[in-house]
């Protein structure tokens, strides 16, 4: 078990592009979340799964903004129409079943939107 | 809804010197306390967590952290630093009695040790 894993690490795109970004939780892991951290902030929640259910959107998950976990393991987090104010880093956290208090985060994905 | 409020955005000392770092929340139902470190490009790693029982609370990294009710804080602290204890910490809450642990993060205290 190596963890949570994301992929790409680094993503510079250009305004406009839309981008992905993928999470590999640790196996057996049915809980997922997203989250965001701009510059000098603490990360902000954006997302739960639970299983394959997306079951809290945040509202600074904007239309532009779509996540999924089909079959209830990976996840991906797309960016449409890139803006600047896009540019964070993206991570993601998963956490064993009957438990909510042990989340354990991946190295994230930064984002730079030019 | 809850709130967390980091007192120190950055903290500066000197190697083998005690540290505290300041954290405050608020709160309308009872939560769960949580500190985190984060190192330049990585993700967060959990240093030590308050659930309920004794308020003192040891971590990893020789780190701990005392919950105190009444003053709505939970304060992290260590006798004596290392160059290797250089990076960024945040405090955390979720509120108790929900079923999943959605995360309420401060706004991050940057550690610098210096030798």
């Amino acid at each position: 078990d190596t963890g949570v894993s994301q992929d790409p690490r680094h993503k510079i795109t250009k305004r406009g592009q839309n981008v992905t970004f993928r999470c590999d939780p640790i196996s057996e892991h049915n809980r997922l979340y997203w989250y965001r951290q701009t510059l000098g902030q603490g990360p902000e929640f954006l997302t739960y799964f639970q299983n394959e259910a997306q079951l809290e959107k945040s509202r600074l998950l904007s239309d532009r903004f779509s996540a999924e976990r089909p079959k209830g393991s990976f996840s991906t987090l797309e960016i449409q129409r890139t803006e600047q104010g896009d540019s964070a880093m993206y991570l993601c956290a998963s956490s064993p079943r009957a438990t909510n208090t042990e989340a354990f985060f991946g190295q994230g994905t930064r984002l730079t939107v030019v | 809804a809850q709130s967390v409020t980091q007192l120190d955005s950055q903290v500066p000392v000197f190697e083998e010197a005690p540290v505290e770092l300041r954290c405050n929340y608020s709160s309308s139902v009872s939560v769960y306390l949580f500190w985190y470190v984060q190192y330049p490009n990585q993700g967060l790693q959990l240093l030590l967590k308050y659930l309920s029982g004794s308020t003192l609370v040891k971590g990893i990294n020789g780190f701990e952290a005392e919950f105190n009710k009444s003053q709505t804080s939970f304060h992290l602290r260590k006798p004596s630093v290392h160059i290797s204890d250089t990076a960024e910490y945040f405090c955390a809450v979720i509120p108790g009695g929900t079923s999943y642990g959605k995360l309420t993060f401060g706004q991050g205290t940057i550690l610098t040790v210096h030798p």
